[in-house]
């Protein structure tokens, strides 16, 4: 159980395009996800947070113009990466955590390349 | 904000040897969590520690929750190949708030 779903897995795009990936909790409700972002042999940066039904937590720095999250059902989260530049291109990972929990739940991860 | 230092950076060892790697926080953690995470792939809880001076075991890893609640330390006993990969510490200060990682251990196992 606790099974998180993204897609695409990867995705190719050219600068200025906007791109929306999907998270999906599989086998569960969960009422917080989160987006995350992680470069090349770097940790995993929490971009924002996000419960079902409110707007987002955004981590000090990252733009939430830029980095649009919805979060409309308990199953799924979407993040849209607006008018993407090179720069964007990173892997965007991630998670989700039920009602009452503690452990998150991580998803495959997005690979983004902007060109 | 937090940090969470993770040693080693990175670790070359045989086959069948034991690993260990530490995290060490500026501040009290309530949870402490230890993830791997394959190339490409996101990661996937190993450990979670709860309560400070716990020792828990998942097969041939072995976590602590230090004491002092600022610490916690992953063993791999006897590593096999499939053990290649990241390993990333987290914590969480209190119930249901966010996870700050460490910047990962690099593990490399020679055949």
């Amino acid at each position: 159980g606790a099974v998180v779903s993204q897609h695409p897995s990867w995705v190719i795009c050219k600068s200025g395009t906007s791109v929306k990936i999907e998270c999906r909790s599989l086998d569960f409700q969960a009422t917080t996800m989160f987006w995350y972002r992680q470069f090349p042999k770097q940790s995993l940066m929490l971009m924002a947070t996000s419960n079902e039904g409110s707007k987002a937590t955004y981590e000090q720095g990252v733009e939430k113009d830029k980095f649009l999250i919805n979060h409309a059902s308990l199953t799924l989260s979407t993040l849209t990466v607006t008018s993407a530049h090179p720069e964007d291109s990173s892997f965007y990972i991630c998670s989700a955590r039920g009602a009452g929990e503690e452990t998150q739940y991580f998803g495959p991860g997005t690979r983004l390349l902007v060109l | 904000g937090q940090q969470l230092n993770q040693s080693p950076q990175s670790m070359f060892i045989q086959e069948g040897e034991d690993v260990s790697m530490n995290c060490t926080s500026s501040s009290i953690f309530n949870t402490w969590l230890w993830y791997k995470q394959d190339p490409g792939e996101g990661p996937v809880l190993l450990i979670a520690l709860y309560k400070a001076g716990e020792l828990t075991s998942n097969g041939r890893l072995t976590a602590q929750f230090g004491i002092t609640r600022k610490d916690s330390f992953l063993n791999i006993s006897a590593s096999i190949p499939s053990d290649v990969g990241i390993y990333f510490c987290a914590g969480q200060e209190t119930s249901g708030s966010r996870l700050t990682f460490g910047e990962g251990t690099q593990l490399t196992v020679n055949p």
